[in-house]
């Protein structure tokens, strides 16, 4: 019964390429993230999204772009992938805090590798 | 902007003694939350204990526990009677009101057997 759960777990592809990762929560939560994590371990928040407002990081190029076909889903789609796209991609979700139901923590996934050769 | 300082990049412990993680944030609310993550090898994040802003009594989890400073904006990490399990790297968050969580830097743990 995982909370957050991605895949794949591993991914290696060439440069050019376009690729998936897929995210689901069966939490019931209504807010979903995407983080990049780099090989100094720095968390760069990519996109939040809940069915009301996609929020972006500016500094995330275009060529990512999420998709949520219901509420327990958020997948993540790069297109032309590069060498600096690897990285470990971590799927979270979250919700509106209600007092006493520790909603406002915010969940992880067990993360994709993705190494572009 | 809400940002998240955590100043000690790397940090060590003797098994079985105890070490403290310093985090400070930035804010202009008042209601707020506060995790700690804890983030192994294995690359899962791991909630390890979380503070909402307006209690002001500090969260235990087990040998876990905050001293939370609401005025001084400072929430650090006490680890307890460490063991060579805890060695990890660990991430302060904050949540403001609404759906934006902020993370530090992190901080690299090793604990020496």
């Amino acid at each position: 019964d995982t909370a957050v759960s991605q895949t794949p777990k591993y991914l290696v592809t060439q440069m050019g390429n376009d690729k998936s990762i897929k995210c689901e929560q069966n939490l019931g939560h209504d807010t979903m993230y995407w983080y990049k994590q780099d090989s100094k371990k720095f968390l760069k928040i990519m996109f939040s999204y809940n069915n009301k407002e996609l929020i972006i990081n500016e500094t995330v190029p275009n060529r990512f772009s999420p998709k949520s076909p219901d509420k327990a889903h958020l997948n993540l789609h790069i297109n032309s992938l590069e060498l600096g796209d690897s990285a470990v991609y971590f799927c979270a979700s979250s919700q509106d805090p209600t007092s006493g139901d520790h909603k406002e923590t915010q969940y992880f996934g067990p993360g994709t590798r993705l190494l572009v050769l | 902007a809400q940002t998240v300082t955590q100043s000690q990049p790397e940090m060590s412990v003797q098994e079985a003694e105890t070490v403290t993680l310093s985090c400070t944030y930035d804010t202009s609310e008042s209601d707020y939350y506060l995790f700690w993550y804890k983030q192994p090898p294995s690359r899962q994040m791991i909630l390890v204990i979380r503070q909402e802003a307006y209690k002001q009594q500090n969260a235990t989890e087990n040998r876990f526990s905050v001293n939370f400073q609401k005025a001084a904006k400072s929430f650090s990490l006490k680890i307890s009677d460490s063991q060579l399990g805890d060695a990890a790297m660990y991430f302060c968050a904050y949540r403001r009101a609404g759906n934006q969580f902020y993370f530090g830097t992190g901080t690299s743990l090793t604990v020496i057997p």
